[in-house]
């Protein structure tokens, strides 16, 4: 089956400006999250939705960054404002549940000029 | 503040040799420790992960030690291959934050022929 879907998968855009990301998350997966990936590091965990709410929101680092998932299914990140060091991969995974195991998506290469 | 230090940030091996990689971590609620495998334009994937209630666990080539006293584990790969040739990254989760991962910063390995 299809795995967690991101798109797109690179977006260039001009620091002010406002962006969406899209993540698809596998089917009856009802965890979905949103990491960020800067170059060289590790992800960094920014908010965790089960079903339409968000579970845990404290790795948002400021008030630009929004994520819904009004379904339950497909969820978007939304940053207003972008500045350049928002520059990062957006990583998007979900799990069955609270399955430990997470499947991620192929991420968002997000590059602010 | 950095929860989980991995080392080291590079290493190469030679084919059929063992990699061996190492985290250490400060937060003593941490329940769960997953080692992700990623290549160049991808996600993350799981690779294996082990609970603090045990001190190793193997699957495959692919086997993790856990020093729960010393709060230090690591992932050993043996028999080495060209296609193990990846970034690793250690995570920790806190037990009762759902799936919120902390990850390391990361070893680039490069098996070579």
């Amino acid at each position: 089956g299809a795995g967690v879907s991101q798109t797109p998968s690179n977006k260039v855009t001009e620091k002010g400006k406002y962006v969406e990301l899209r993540c698809d998350p596998i089917s009856g997966h009802t965890a979905l999250y949103w990491y960020r990936q800067s170059l060289g590091q590790g992800p960094e965990f920014l908010i965790y939705f089960q079903g339409t709410g968000a579970a845990d929101d404290s790795g948002l680092p400021n008030d630009r960054f929004f994520a819904v998932r009004p379904e339950g299914s497909v969820s978007t990140l939304k940053i207003q404002r972008t500045e350049r060091g928002d520059s990062a991969v957006y990583l998007c995974a979900s799990s069955f549940r609270d399955g430990e195991k997470l499947f991620f998506g192929s991420g968002t290469q997000l590059s602010v000029l | 503040q950095q929860q989980v230090k991995q080392s080291p940030q590079s290493l190469i091996v030679q084919k059929g040799g063992i990699s061996i990689i190492n985290c250490a971590y400060e937060n003593t609620a941490f329940d769960y420790f997953p080692w992700y495998q990623q290549f160049p334009g991808k996600g993350p994937a799981l690779l294996i992960a082990i609970r603090p209630d045990v001190s190793e666990k193997k699957e495959g080539r692919f086997t993790i030690s856990f020093n729960k006293s010393a709060k230090q584990f690591s992932l050993h790969i043996m028999d080495s291959q060209p296609g193990d040739s990846a970034t690793y990254f250690c995570a920790a989760r806190r037990k009762g934050g759902g799936n919120k991962l902390t990850f390391g910063t990361g070893t680039q390995l490069k098996v070579e022929l």
